[in-house]
């Protein structure tokens, strides 16, 4: 069974630093990375696909990269602000009978 | 551009009714799913549709059934709800590449 982890858990920044989130996964074979965000109480809003094919992906101050040999994604956000502050949720998944299968999140705190 | 809808985004239920989350998406995928959300037990599988026609179990299917009515549509019935049924709900469906994601249905049980 297909194993996620993020680390850090949590995370609590000041405004202005630029953050590196971690995803792992336990089997290397050709997956896609979805990154998403989630606000207290809200839905899942998504920020970055990395396919299979790609390296890394850009928008705005996000970038996330995929690494297969070594079963890492890693989201940096650069300069962060308050309106960061949500849970950062990572997910693998790929075509066919795979079940997409999420991490447990990092939650991320910037205070001014 | 709908993508995924759920229908209710509230819910109360009192112990031992009974009800389905309706979950349509419009972009043709074969593949639907069901999580449950709860803190500190990140999004688990409830259960799943590989195609029009097919339903697997998932992690925690116990309590809960569905149905693929047909390729859009893809419910989740609470049969005799229970307070630890209490969670929110999200449908996705996916296509070769990308998970989409419902807005959630939040289930209170009392």
């Amino acid at each position: 069974k297909q194993e996620v982890t993020q680390i850090p858990a949590a995370l609590s920044v000041p405004e202005g630093e630029n953050l590196v989130l971690n995803c792992s996964f336990t089997d290397s074979a050709i997956y896609n990375l979805q990154w998403f965000r989630q606000d207290p109480g809200k839905g899942l809003t998504s920020l970055l696909l990395i396919q299979s094919s790609q390296r890394e992906q850009t928008s705005g101050r996000l970038n996330a990269s995929l690494d297969k040999s070594s079963g890492r994604s890693t989201l940096y956000i650069a300069a962060s602000q308050p309106g960061d502050s949500a849970t950062y949720l990572c997910l693998l998944t790929r075509g066919g009978s795979y079940i997409p299968t999420f991490g447990r999140g990092t939650s991320l705190i910037v205070h001014p | 551009n709908a993508g995924v809808t759920q229908t209710p985004k509230f819910q109360v239920l009192k112990t031992g009714q009974s009800m389905t989350l309706q979950c349509a998406q419009d972009m043709n995928h074969n593949s639907m799913y069901w999580y449950r959300q709860d803190p500190g037990m990140g999004l688990r599988l409830i259960y799943y549709s590989a195609s029009e026609g097919t339903t697997d179990k998932g992690e925690v299917p116990n309590g809960y059934n569905v149905s693929r009515l047909n390729k859009r549509e893809f419910s989740l019935r609470l049969e005799s709800a229970a307070p630890s049924q209490t969670s929110v709900y999200f449908c996705a469906s996916k296509d070769l590449a990308e998970a989409f994601f419902g807005q959630g249905t939040r289930l209170t049980v009392v």
